[in-house]
């Protein structure tokens, strides 16, 4: 069974459009967060929620908006796409916040604006 | 901003040598994970070392601390073509950064056979 699952794997859109990202983890973790990953591999944090509570949220422009359900699900919603925003998202969870845990990752999501 | 700074930025050997990869960082930290991603997946954490610790191993993986000189190395013994990787080292810092992972930008490793 994987651990942190993210769908879709791939996703090409065209400036302008709206998408969302789900992301679903197994573990029983009360962590998650979303990463953006650039072209050059560099990997930077976008939101982490604790039990469904928001608790770092950086400098993300706001059409990026994050729903978490459920501990379980953190999904990502994309307004008004930019060529910008093509990078790799990943999703991650772990035991608890504050970053004193490892934490689990899932396989990522190539979002490709044209 | 970045926090880490991993060293090399690519690192090539043959498969059975050690691969030594360094990682440098700006402020106090709570602990420092290493991770590693394989070309198209996510990432993986290979050892958390906490900030009290200087020295951990994880089967082939030998990862020391040095918190006086903020630094890090991360050593790979008898590499394997299966190592090829890019490894990250990851601080979890909560004076400035808040508390989240900060990662580096990478070391990639090719192990050739």
């Amino acid at each position: 069974d994987t651990a942190v699952s993210q769908t879709p794997k791939y996703l090409v859109t065209q400036m302008g459009n709206d998408k969302s990202i789900k992301c679903e983890q197994n573990l029983g973790h009360d962590t998650m967060y979303w990463y953006k990953q650039d072209s050059k591999k560099f990997l930077k944090i976008m939101f982490s929620y604790n039990n469904k509570e928001l608790i770092i949220n950086e400098t993300v422009p706001n059409r990026f908006s994050p729903k978490s359900p459920d501990k379980a699900h953190l999904n990502l919603h994309i307004n008004s796409l930019e060529l910008g925003d093509s990078a790799v998202y990943f999703c991650a969870s772990s035991q608890a916040g504050q970053a004193y845990y490892e934490q689990y990752f899932g396989p990522g999501t190539r979002l490709t604006v044209t | 901003s970045q926090q880490g700074e991993e060293d090399p930025q690519a690192l090539s050997i043959q498969e059975g040598e050690n691969a030594t990869m360094n990682c440098s960082y700006k402020t106090s930290i709570n602990n420092l994970q290493w991770y590693r991603q394989n070309s198209g997946r996510g990432l993986v954490h290979l050892i958390l070392i906490r900030s009290n610790e200087r020295e951990k191993h994880s089967g082939r993986l030998r990862v020391t601390l040095d918190t006086s000189k903020k630094s890090s190395s991360l050593l790979i013994t008898a590499s394997r073509a299966a190592d090829t990787a890019s490894y990250f080292c990851a601080t979890a810092s909560q004076m400035e950064y808040g508390n989240k992972l900060v990662f580096g930008a990478g070391t990639i490793l090719r192990v050739k056979s």
